[in-house]
């Protein structure tokens, strides 16, 4: 069955800490992995996407790793803001008709 | 370049009433797709079109739930007649073609409440 978790389902921590998030997916065949930021009432908005051949990627304080064996993936933040506050959705995306396997998010809460 | 364009942004309606979203794609771009997001979870997929041709319907709820693209351009999503498990975020996306590398675009969303 094609899946996507995500753990943990929230998380709390001070601004200007790091953290890391956590996927592991079951998707085949599989094409690409992405890590989309969800604003509280907005549309999600794309972070990174990581082909099979890739193993990390990096978007300013966002790193997203990618372990192929595993099947698993990680978005770590450096130096948390008060603008990192949202959800953070991992979907991974299958080869064979496009077809995205979307997680069902990290809620992220940076408090002062 | 404007984004994905989505009305309303909210809506109350009662169960068994009707309800129509619209959304309008960014510029050019050929794919459109309706999600249905419920809270705490990530979108799911209603249905994607392909200019104003359906790619895919499979977890579209045919006997309450339809889309159209008139014209490959604007779409309307329909609920009629709408469920309290209607009760949902739904969002537009839109992206340049069907691909594995063309990155969706996703509009706000229109929030509904089904009371």
């Amino acid at each position: 069955k094609n899946q996507v978790e995500q753990s943990p389902q929230s998380l709390i921590i001070l601004e200007g800490k790091n953290c890391t998030l956590q996927c592991n997916y079951t998707v085949s065949p599989f094409s690409n992995l992405r890590w989309y930021k969800q604003d509280t009432g907005r549309g999600p908005v794309s972070l990174t996407i990581m082909t099979f051949s890739e193993n990390t990627k990096s978007n300013g304080r966002y790193t997203a790793t990618l372990d192929a064996d595993t099947k698993q993936s990680s978005l770590h933040i450096t130096a948390s803001q008060l603008s990192d506050s949202a959800s953070y959705i991992c979907v991974g995306r299958r080869d064979s008709n496009y077809q995205l396997i979307w997680g069902a998010g990290t809620k992220l809460i940076i408090k002062p | 370049e404007a984004g994905v364009a989505q009305s309303p942004r909210y809506k109350i309606i009662e169960k068994r009433q009707s309800v129509a979203f619209w959304c309008n794609p960014i510029s050019g771009h050929a794919t459109l797709y309706w999600y249905q997001q419920i809270l705490g979870q990530g979108p799911k997929l209603l249905i994607q079109f392909q200019n104003n041709g359906v790619v895919d319907d499979s977890q579209l709820p045919k006997d309450r739930f339809s889309a159209e693209r008139l014209k490959g351009v604007d779409s309307t999503l329909k609920i009629q007649p709408a469920k309290l498990e209607d009760s949902a975020v739904y969002l537009c996306a839109s992206s340049l073609r069907q691909g594995i590398t063309y990155e969706q675009y996703f509009g706000p969303g229109t929030r509904l409440t089904v009371t």
